[in-house]
């Protein structure tokens, strides 16, 4: 199925906390997971991005952990800041594509309060 | 430069108006998309030129026209728009040589598009 379902919708954490946004899917052939960041007014911004032979990674305080065997992916964010706050999509590209296709979760709205 | 920039920023129309989004990009990538956002949620894959060939039309409907008329420039021609319509539409871009290279899509800020 061409679907990745994200979870949680919205998420309230207080600063230096540490947010977790989980993303599940269901189509094998999806070889590609980035994470974008949008802030209110903004476009998508590309945060960290994985691939499926790969279990965890890290970028500054951004860290994406994935479970093939279970079709999991989820974004952890470190010593979050009010700066954070914004809109979170998970997405995955389906292997088959020759073009930058992407099926996009349902996004998370993440307030870090200070 | 790894900029994106779409204008206008916003537009207000009527349904029986015509109307033009424009959108640039001087990263040199060769693949250019449009996607059309609602409020609170994920973007939404309208067309993607590659080459400046169109790729992919995911079944938008004819009032919404599309032209890359190079290889930095994508329009999206409105006509006949319903206020269903109304979205933030937002025009990306990234390499287009290999399938790793599609991967980095460089987003503008979106045009604000109301349907009177």
């Amino acid at each position: 199925q061409q679907q990745v379902k994200q979870s949680p919708q919205s998420l309230i954490v207080q600063k230096g906390g540490i947010p977790i946004i989980n993303c599940a899917y269901e189509n094998t052939a999806f070889d590609y997971f980035p994470w974008y960041q949008q802030f209110p007014g903004k476009g998508p911004a590309l945060l960290i991005a994985i691939r499926p032979d790969v279990s965890e990674k890290k970028e500054g305080r951004f860290t994406i952990s994935f479970n093939k065997s279970a079709k999991q992916f989820s974004l952890h964010i470190m010593d979050s800041q009010p700066g954070d706050s914004a809109t979170y999509f998970c997405a995955a590209r389906p292997g088959s594509s020759n073009t930058g296709k992407l099926i996009f979760g349902q996004g998370t709205t993440l307030q870090v309060k200070p | 430069d790894t900029e994106v920039t779409q204008t206008p920023k916003h537009l207000v129309m009527g349904m029986t108006n015509k109307k033009s989004l424009k959108c640039e990009q001087h990263m040199g990538h060769r693949a250019m998309y449009w996607y059309k956002q609602k409020a609170k949620k994920p973007p939404e894959l309208m067309f993607v030129y590659s080459y400046e060939k169109l790729s992919i039309n995911e079944s938008v409907p004819s009032r919404f026209s599309p032209e890359c008329p190079n290889s930095s420039l994508l329009n999206l021609h409105l006509h006949a728009l319903q206020p269903e319509d109304s979205a933030l539409y937002l025009c990306a871009s990234s390499q287009a040589s290999g399938r790793s290279s599609y991967n980095e899509q460089f987003f503008g800020p979106g045009t604000r598009l109301t349907v009177l």
